[in-house]
């Protein structure tokens, strides 16, 4: 069965640098997101992306944060200079329509640690 | 907006017995409604969803929800519970804006006792 992957499955970075996740959603797929969890909070949206565009963004996605999907297969996030508070499990999901109750399919997540 | 309550953050129960997780949800419009399970190092994974054609949901693994809109639940249940259920599990509701961001209740952890 055709699943999400992401890479790196842990990524541990120190304050102020860039980091890249990245995320292969299943193949024909057209509608990517991107989710946080930070430890012992609950699973927050932070963006979708269709068309090679963002679509909807919350109001965690800020400047700091940028998505893209560079060759038709790879969707990443960047986080351009990480805080202490970007430490969290990243999901990435993707979708093939927006149909009312279509599955959005996660993928195993990037743990990501800011010292 | 878009909002789901999990009742209970912690859930514990012997192997063999019902399990119950509940969940409220707040919604303006008729809601879409999942459960997602995620268990220890893994990703989430989609155990069921609600897509208005039948309030009786069932999923994988022996799951079911009943979406009950006089009572804006979406309980998930399983007769017998196995030792492989325990993990983590989110109601999840559609958000609205169009773009299917979805919308995680806080989590219940289900402990399963031998």
């Amino acid at each position: 069965e055709p699943e999400v992957t992401q890479t790196p499955s842990h990524q541990v970075t120190q304050m102020g640098q860039e980091v890249i996740l990245r995320c292969v959603p299943i193949s024909n797929h057209l509608y990517f997101y991107w989710y946080r969890q930070i430890l012992g909070q609950k699973v927050e949206f932070l963006v979708s992306f269709y068309n090679n565009e963002i679509s909807e963004k919350s109001e965690i996605f800020d400047d700091q944060f940028s998505v893209e999907r560079p060759d038709g297969s790879n969707f990443t996030l960047k986080i351009r200079s990480t805080k202490l508070e970007d430490s969290a499990m990243y999901f990435c999901a993707s979708t093939t329509s927006l149909a009312g109750a279509d599955t959005q399919y996660f993928g195993p997540g990037t743990r990501l640690t800011v010292l | 907006a878009q909002s789901v309550t999990q009742l209970d953050s912690h859930v514990s129960v012997s192997e063999g017995t019902p399990v119950l997780l509940r969940c409220n949800y707040s919604s303006s419009y008729s809601p879409s409604l999942f459960w997602y399970v995620q268990h220890p190092n893994k990703g989430l994974q989609l155990l069921l969803k609600y897509t208005s054609a039948a309030t009786l949901v069932k999923g994988i693994n022996g799951f079911e929800a009943e979406f009950k809109k006089s009572e804006t639940s979406f309980h998930l249940t399983k007769p017998s519970a196995h030792m492989s259920d325990a993990a983590e599990y989110f109601c999840v509701v559609r958000g609205d804006g169009g773009y299917n961001k979805l919308i995680f209740g806080a989590g219940t952890r289900l402990a399963v006792h031998p």
